[in-house]
């Protein structure tokens, strides 16, 4: 299967900073990239969509300004969560869609903690 | 009514046991079905990937689809302790624009040694 890389793999900042998150797909080149929420014990939760090269598609209640993301390469996408708060954390996943149009890989996820 | 539904658990089970996972959907518009195995603090990974009504076997694993009921379940033979996890459904419609899945909540399913 495709090899999809997420940095870092768990971070823990205080509320009002700003976070980066990377999510690198290392074996193919991935247009389209799917930007994903989950809290405990809760399902996957969609956030945004983005092709590379282009403005993400935030889902409805997710605040663009909140949660910018960057498709800036076929391997590379980034989401910031800017002036983090502490209802912002959670496991954050990032899932490129595959060359074939037809499959979602996912990253290992990243968990956000928000002091 | 949500998309769809799933049972999350948690369910235990002895190693050996025959493991039954289960969703229902609304959306007749679902073509696509898939099981992903997720563990703790891990993405999720693809495990069976089928788009018509009826089985279809992988190894242990068996993908059952039933779109007259809208339902599918996961069929997991001789569990083990390794199987433990959360495991999700998602389901893809047509003329949803971009591919998008819409996930169940998953089930937790613990194999007991």
């Amino acid at each position: 299967g495709a090899v999809v890389s997420q940095h870092p793999s768990r971070v823990i900042c205080k509320s009002g900073t700003s976070v980066k998150i990377e999510c690198r797909s290392l074996d193919f080149q991935a247009t389209t990239m799917f930007w994903y929420r989950q809290f405990p014990k809760q399902s996957l939760m969609l956030m945004a969509t983005s092709n590379e090269g282009s403005k993400a598609t935030y889902e409805q209640g997710v605040e663009k300004d909140k949660f910018l993301i960057n498709h800036a390469s076929l391997t590379l996408s980034t989401l910031t969560v800017t002036s983090a708060h502490p209802e912002d954390s959670s496991f954050y996943i990032c899932s490129p869609l595959g060359p074939d149009g037809n499959e979602q890989f996912f990253g290992p996820g990243t968990r956000l903690t928000v002091l | 009514q949500k998309e769809v539904e799933q049972d999350p658990g948690p369910l235990s089970v002895p190693e050996g046991a025959i493991v039954s996972l289960n969703c229902t959907y609304s959306n007749s518009a679902f073509q696509y079905f898939m099981w992903y195995r997720q563990y703790s603090r891990k993405g999720p990974e693809l495990l069976m990937y089928t788009y018509s009504s009826g089985n279809k076997e992988d190894g242990r694993f068996t993908a059952q689809v039933d779109k007259s009921s809208k339902y599918i379940s996961l069929f997991i033979r001789d569990s083990q302790p390794s199987d433990s996890a959360t495991y999700l459904c998602a389901m893809v419609g047509r003329g949803a624009g971009s591919y998008q899945l819409t996930f169940g909540k998953g089930t937790k399913l613990s194999v007991i040694p």
